[in-house]
């Protein structure tokens, strides 16, 4: 069975950092682009970052350039974001997804790992 | 960055019907679009990847339609386990951007 699994979520000040973590498999992983994806409680979905098979190619949506760090460990079969300089306004729920052959959709995607950035 | 405007936002509908939701994207972006549906508490679910091929596994009551800026989800007679929030999602050029979602519920 295909899986993801997110962990990492947790209640942090304004400022602080966090890292996320996505955990693959089922399949072969470094065959694959990651992407993760976030969601504000009663919200649409916002596209967040993504990251190559091979970790060569980073890509972030402008709300967390400069911020946030995607990264994969193929070895591990894992893929990693770390979250610097959190806002309020990215609260929400993080999920993993991966990348499927048709177009660059995302065919499998995690339960999601909730962050919550508050004072 | 390419924004994605669905409509309706929200529509009521009986099991049985046939349901069409649209999907617009400011520029041309071929036939790179995305619909995924997402049901309360869940994470979203591929339905329908480059515009119109089905997910495996995916009812074939489910379809989709369009390129270049006009799209469309059809699902041809709704059963009642289809009620859901529907996404369209650009993968032609990052930021790879979702459309705000159509919610479906019961008439």
């Amino acid at each position: 069975e295909v899986l993801l699994v997110e962990s990492g979520g947790a209640v942090v000040h304004p400022g602080g950092s966090l890292r996320l973590s996505c955990a693959a498999s089922g399949f072969k992983f470094d065959d694959y682009m990651i992407h993760w994806v976030r969601q504000i409680p009663g919200k649409g979905l916002e596209w967040v970052a993504l990251i190559s098979w091979d970790g060569g190619d980073t890509q972030y949506a402008d709300s967390v350039r400069g911020r946030f760090t995607i990264s994969r460990d193929n070895s591990k079969n894992a893929v990693q974001v770390e979250m610097n300089s959190l806002k309020t306004e990215d609260t929400a729920v993080y999920y993993c997804a991966k990348e499927g052959i048709g177009g660059s959709s995302l065919d499998v995607w995690g339960k999601g790992t909730t962050v919550t950035v508050s004072s | 960055d390419i924004q994605m405007t669905q409509s309706p936002a929200s529509m009521s509908a009986s099991v049985g019907d046939r349901v069409t939701i649209t999907c617009r994207a400011s520029q041309t972006i071929s036939t790179y679009l995305n619909w995924y549906q997402q049901k309360p508490g869940k994470a979203p679910q591929l339905l329908i990847y480059a515009a119109s091929s089905l997910q495996s596994g995916v009812p074939s009551r489910f379809s989709g339609s369009g390129s270049g800026t006009h799209f469309t989800l059809t699902i041809s007679r709704l059963e009642a386990e289809d009620l859901a929030t529907f996404y369209c999602q650009q993968s032609y050029r990052t930021p790879y951007t979702f459309g705000q979602g159509t919610k479906l519920d019961l008439k």
